[in-house]
């Protein structure tokens, strides 16, 4: 079994659309987290959420907005795409805070045309 | 997170060890050192870490200086599967927080 899964892993589409990216694991973790990874390869957090609570919030449109329906569940909800939105969105996950390590998805190529 | 600095790239030929360092000389005491890699178009993949003492896994090996002020992740047996970016991580201790930076390409050449 995967541990972090997300799903699509690609995902092209028109500006101007509304897309979701689904992000699920199954290890227990409490704490899951959104990167992006643009075309120069930079890792960046985005969002965290910690037992269904935001507490990383990165400066980032307000078009992004996650959600976490439960503690296995960490989806991304983004509103009027851009051409600019175009990279790999990586979830991640960790049981806690300090010294546990990151476990990542596979990743989710998205492309706006 | 502290500080890192790590060379742009490093070439390494198969088999031999790979000596990938990093310095971090404004680590606090309480901070571990982490290492991730990610290999081309996968999600990136935990290594090892460590507070002060040298730490080594099926992975890898990491040796931490004295002061902390630095450390080495060794690949012992380098294979070409190796070849990915590897990154040198010290989070804020208790942060949920974990940034990386531009990391190290490494190149396992045949």
């Amino acid at each position: 079994d995967t541990a972090v899964s997300q799903t699509p892993k690609y995902l092209v589409t028109q500006m101007g659309n509304d897309k979701s990216i689904k992000c699920e694991q199954n290890l227990g973790h409490d704490t899951m987290y959104w990167y992006k990874q643009d075309s120069k390869k930079f890792l960046k957090i985005m969002f965290s959420y910690n037992n269904k609570e935001l507490i990383i919030n990165e400066t980032v449109p307000n078009r992004f907005s996650p959600k976490s329906p439960d503690k296995a569940h960490l989806n991304l909800h983004i509103n009027s795409l851009e051409l600019g939105d175009s990279a790999v969105y990586f979830c991640a996950s960790r049981k806690g805070a300090t010294n546990e390590k990151l476990f990542f998805g596979s990743g989710t190529q998205l492309s706006v045309l | 997170d502290a500080k890192t600095t790590q060379p742009t790239s490093m070439d390494c030929a198969e088999g031999r060890a790979a000596n990938l360092p990093c310095n971090h000389s404004t680590i606090s005491g309480n901070e571990y050192v982490y290492w991730y890699r990610q290999i081309h178009s996968q999600g990136p993949q935990y290594i090892i870490h460590g507070l002060k003492n040298n730490e080594t896994n099926e992975m890898a090996s990491l040796i931490i200086t004295e002061d902390r002020k630095s450390s080495t992740l060794i690949l012992p047996h380098a294979t070409l599967r190796d070849t990915a970016v590897y990154y040198c991580i010290v989070p804020r201790f208790n942060d949920y927080k974990l940034s990386f930076g531009a990391g190290t390409t490494v190149t396992v050449r045949a």
